[in-house]
């Protein structure tokens, strides 16, 4: 079945440090793969997406690939600050509004 | 503004009290969906509904009832709650698809404790 796993938390960096997180994923065909993000005591957001193989998502300094030879989509900053403190899921979906399998989520902490 | 709410917002019961959690969107979706969220297992889902009077079992039934009699709202039913449904819940929707997968929009989440 499809799945995705995302490198395991928590990941704590000092502010302006350069972040990644890795995510890769098992799936038929060729599904669409999210970033969310969850901060603390709210519900996730979707942070970026890509649809299809070499796209790249964007949004709010972050950025991910879809890369179709390693199946990833690993997400990326360049300089993080301590609002980015928060628990990022990496999901995939096929179109149709079919069910979004998530990663098992990362925590991120950013320390000033 | 757009938005998924659920209520309560965080409730404790105990083993075989029934409950409901509500969720409703003001955004038209079609598509509503249930998830749990437990600690080193992410998010996984309960129950989807595609439109009205159409629901689905997701990845962990178990326990859970839902419907959709109206559109806006897919309530969560615990007819007999245990322990192990001690959970993070959330609530999602998004639109019919179009031209492409379609952002699913989620809900302040529903931490409940079953003692």
């Amino acid at each position: 079945g499809n799945s995705v796993t995302q490198m395991e938390g928590p990941v704590t960096l000092s502010e302006e440090a350069f972040l990644t997180i890795n995510c890769t994923y098992t799936a038929t065909g060729y599904p669409s793969l999210f970033w969310y993000v969850q901060y603390p005591g709210e519900g996730l957001q979707l942070l970026l997406k890509a649809t299809k193989a070499d796209d790249k998502g964007s949004n709010k300094g972050f950025e991910a690939t879809y890369r179709k030879e390693t199946t990833s989509f690993h997400l990326e900053k360049g300089s993080v600050q301590v609002s980015d403190s928060a628990v990022y899921f990496c999901a995939l979906s096929y179109s149709g509004n079919t069910p979004l399998v998530f990663g098992k989520g990362t925590r991120l902490s950013v320390i000033a | 503004e757009a938005q998924v709410t659920q209520n309560p917002r965080y409730l404790i019961t105990v083993t075989g009290k029934k409950l409901t959690v509500t969720c409703s969107q003001n955004m038209n979706h079609e598509y509503m969906s249930w998830y749990r969220q437990d600690p080193g297992l992410g998010l996984r889902q309960i129950y989807y509904s595609m439109n009205v009077e159409v629901t689905d079992k997701g990845d962990v039934p178990e326990g859970y009832k839902v419907s959709r009699k109206e559109k806006r709202n897919f309530p969560l039913i615990l007819e007999s709650p245990s322990p192990n449904q001690t959970s993070l819940y959330f609530c999602a929707s998004s639109s019919t698809p179009g031209q492409g997968v379609e952002t699913q929009y989620f809900g302040p989440g529903t931490r409940l404790l079953v003692l």
